[in-house]
């Protein structure tokens, strides 16, 4: 069976600190992959998505940038984290020919 | 950006029905209705889609009417587990790549 994982599980940085948050997909191989964030209270926002190695799409301009260099590794970075980048970042992936998207736990970042 | 409106609570009592209703009434004919629960500080599940048939699975039952412009996501005994953030989303089906937009869903509050 496929499983996701994230890592950290919780995160607390300071502004301008950088950040790197990382994804892992087992059990399946070429998935899309994709990052959200959740502000406090708010629906989800599609961040970045990918259909391939090295291959990424933004959906918003802003602070974070995202690379994928191995099929199954989803990276969100950032080179000086803003307070509103304070959020819960989710990964998840999905098969390319199937519709649901499968999320991971998420990392819940603070950036104080 | 999201394409459905969705009450913002809802409360059911333990054990009893809970439906949870969605309006999509631009709803295109290549697009497809999810639903995805979110339980708190977890990330999104994927419950149930379907496109023009009332569809069930051991979790619930989607029913989507005739001229596709609203559906019910019925939850047939629904326990204090279920209490989340229910979030329906119509999706276009593109090969190889999909994108979904979450929006604000609707908080079901389950009651003993």
């Amino acid at each position: 069976s496929q499983t996701i994982h994230q890592w950290p599980a919780t995160l607390v940085q300071p502004v301008g600190s950088p950040l790197s948050l990382e994804c892992t997909v087992e059990g399946t191989s070429n998935p899309n992959l994709y990052w959200y964030r959740q502000a406090a209270g708010r629906g989800l926002q599609l961040l970045f998505y990918s259909v391939g190695i090295g291959q990424i799409s933004s959906e918003v301009p802003q602070n974070l940038s995202a690379s994928r260099p191995q099929d199954r590794q989803f990276i969100l970075s950032s080179k000086k984290l803003l307070l509103s980048d304070s959020g819960f970042y989710l990964c998840a992936w999905s098969q390319r020919e199937e519709g649901e998207q499968f999320f991971g736990p998420g990392t819940r970042l603070t950036v104080l | 950006d999201a394409k459905t409106t969705q009450p913002p609570s809802m409360d059911c009592a333990e054990g009893r029905a809970a439906n949870l209703p969605c309006n999509h009434s631009t709803i295109s004919g290549n697009e497809y209705v999810y639903w995805y629960r979110q339980i708190h500080s977890q990330g999104p599940q994927y419950i149930i889609h379907g496109l023009k048939n009332n569809e069930t699975n051991e979790m619930a039952s989607l029913i989507i009417t005739e001229d596709r412009k609203s559906s019910t996501l019925i939850l047939p005994h629904a326990t204090l587990r279920d209490t989340a953030v229910y979030y329906c989303i119509v999706r276009p089906f593109h090969q190889g790549f999909n994108k979904f937009y979450f929006g604000s869903g609707t908080k079901l509050n389950v009651k003993p």
